[in-house]
């Protein structure tokens, strides 16, 4: 299957900081990524949804201004937990999709860590 | 909220099928049924896809009966490999996937 590499897959960092996560698609152009958290031993969340050179669609619930996201070419999309708080700890997984009529390929996912 | 209804753990012997079931009694037309897996501390990995048909690929094949309301994704020889959380999702094509609670399967020896 098509490629979706995330990057870093760990990372700590101080409360108060921003960290920046980003998911390239490899192999395809994504037109379209999504990004989802996952609390351990629970299911993906959906966090948001975006479309190359447009803002992201935001779930209900989900703060956009401390989670912004950048999807600004199509294999690049970024996520950025802005002003970490040791609640944002999760893991979070990005996915990206070719077209309307392909299936979603997922990252491997980022493991953050906030303290 | 996901529009499935899924086991929530099922047990396997190693070399044996293992048929997972999915309930997606509110599925509409234009909506496809998509498999994925999760293994422990990793990203989803798709499994298969379809809307109406029968399909089968290297991984599984997967059987939606003809009402469309019910599918069985069906591993036909498990290894220890395919010991994860299976998610059946339904989603049209242009829209976002909404992951349920999924069914954790145990391949045992």
């Amino acid at each position: 299957g098509a490629v979706v590499s995330q990057h870093p897959s760990r990372v700590i960092c101080k409360s108060g900081t921003s960290v920046k996560i980003e998911c390239r698609s490899l192999d395809f152009q994504a037109t379209t990524m999504f990004w989802y958290r996952q609390f351990p031993k629970k299911s993906l969340m959906l966090m948001a949804t975006s479309n190359e050179g447009s803002k992201a669609t935001y779930e209900q619930g989900v703060e956009k201004d401390k989670f912004l996201i950048n999807h600004a070419s199509l294999t690049l999309s970024t996520l950025t937990v802005t002003s970490a708080h040791p609640e944002d700890s999760s893991f979070y997984i990005c996915s990206a999709k070719e077209g309307a009529d392909t299936e979603a390929f997922f990252g491997q996912g980022t493991r953050l860590t906030v303290v | 909220d996901a529009k499935t209804t899924q086991p929530p753990s099922m047990d396997c012997a190693e070399g044996r099928a293992a048929n997972l079931p999915c309930n997606h009694s509110t599925i509409s037309g234009n909506e496809y049924v998509y498999w994925y897996r999760q293994i422990h501390s990793q990203g989803p990995q798709y499994i298969i896809h379809g809307l109406k048909n029968n399909e089968t690929n290297e991984m599984a094949s997967l059987i939606i009966t003809e009402d469309r309301k019910s599918s069985t994704l069906i591993l036909p020889h498990a290894t220890l490999r395919d010991t994860a959380v299976y998610y059946c999702i339904v989603s049209d094509n242009t829209d976002k996937l909404i992951f349920g609670t999924g069914t954790r399967l145990q391949v045992f020896p």
